[in-house]
């Protein structure tokens, strides 16, 4: 069975910094991109950014909301993405989730969340 | 950025019922537009890629049509598993955006 399973969520300081991963089973990791999306409280969905795999140099692409906090890494040998979020915002507040895409694809898998709360 | 609107924000409506949501790109996005669905709590669950194509397992109630701008999601006879948010998405350009969502109530 795929699997994405996110962790490192919790309560920070506005200004603070955060480190989320997403481990990944049951696929070939190495060969697919993988996004972040987040979803604020009560709120839509709004895609955070997205690395390529090894085949396309692990280019990293952002949304304009984060470029130059947030950085998208990942360890294919750990089957693993990660999320550092820095210089946060009570505007970054919610359920991070991350998920599987792909060269003009869907994203068709996804993990279950975790919880990011900016507050003071 | 492609903007993606979706109406109606919400509706009501009846198990049996035939459910149409819409959701319209700024600009032509081919047929690269997916459809997810929300439940309370949970991580959204493709549903449609490639404006018409099923994803593995989705009932065959579910629906989508369109190209271009301008897209259909369908559901056929609406099951009280349905009720839920539905979200279009477009995946021609970066970023990749979202539609404002489409709540389905009882």
């Amino acid at each position: 069975e795929v699997q994405l399973v996110e962790s490192g969520g919790g309560l920070v300081q506005p200004g603070g910094s955060l480190r989320l991963s997403c481990a990944a089973s049951g696929l070939t990791f190495s060969d697919h991109y993988m996004d972040w999306v987040r979803q604020a409280p009560g709120k839509g969905l709004e895609w955070v950014g997205r690395t390529r795999n090894k085949a396309n140099s692990y280019i990293t692409v952002y949304a304009a909301s984060v470029k130059g906090r947030f950085t998208i890494s990942r360890d294919d040998s750990k089957n693993s993405l990660y999320l550092q979020m820095n210089s946060l915002k009570t505007e970054d507040t919610a359920v991070y989730y991350c998920a599987r895409g792909g060269s003009y694809s869907p994203l068709d898998i996804w993990g279950q969340g975790t919880m990011v709360t900016v507050s003071s | 950025d492609i903007q993606m609107t979706q109406s109606p924000s919400s509706l009501s409506a009846s198990v049996g019922d035939r459910v149409t949501i819409t959701c319209r790109a700024s600009q032509s996005i081919s047929s690269r537009l997916a459809w997810y669905q929300q439940k309370p709590e949970k991580a959204p669950k493709s549903l449609i890629y490639a404006a018409s194509s099923l994803q593995s397992g989705v009932p065959s109630r579910f629906s989508g049509s369109g190209s271009g701008t301008d897209f259909t999601l369908t559901i056929s006879s609406l099951q009280p598993e349905d009720f839920a948010t539905y979200y279009c998405q477009q995946y021609t350009d970066y970023p990749l955006t979202f539609g404002g969502g489409t709540k389905v109530e009882i």
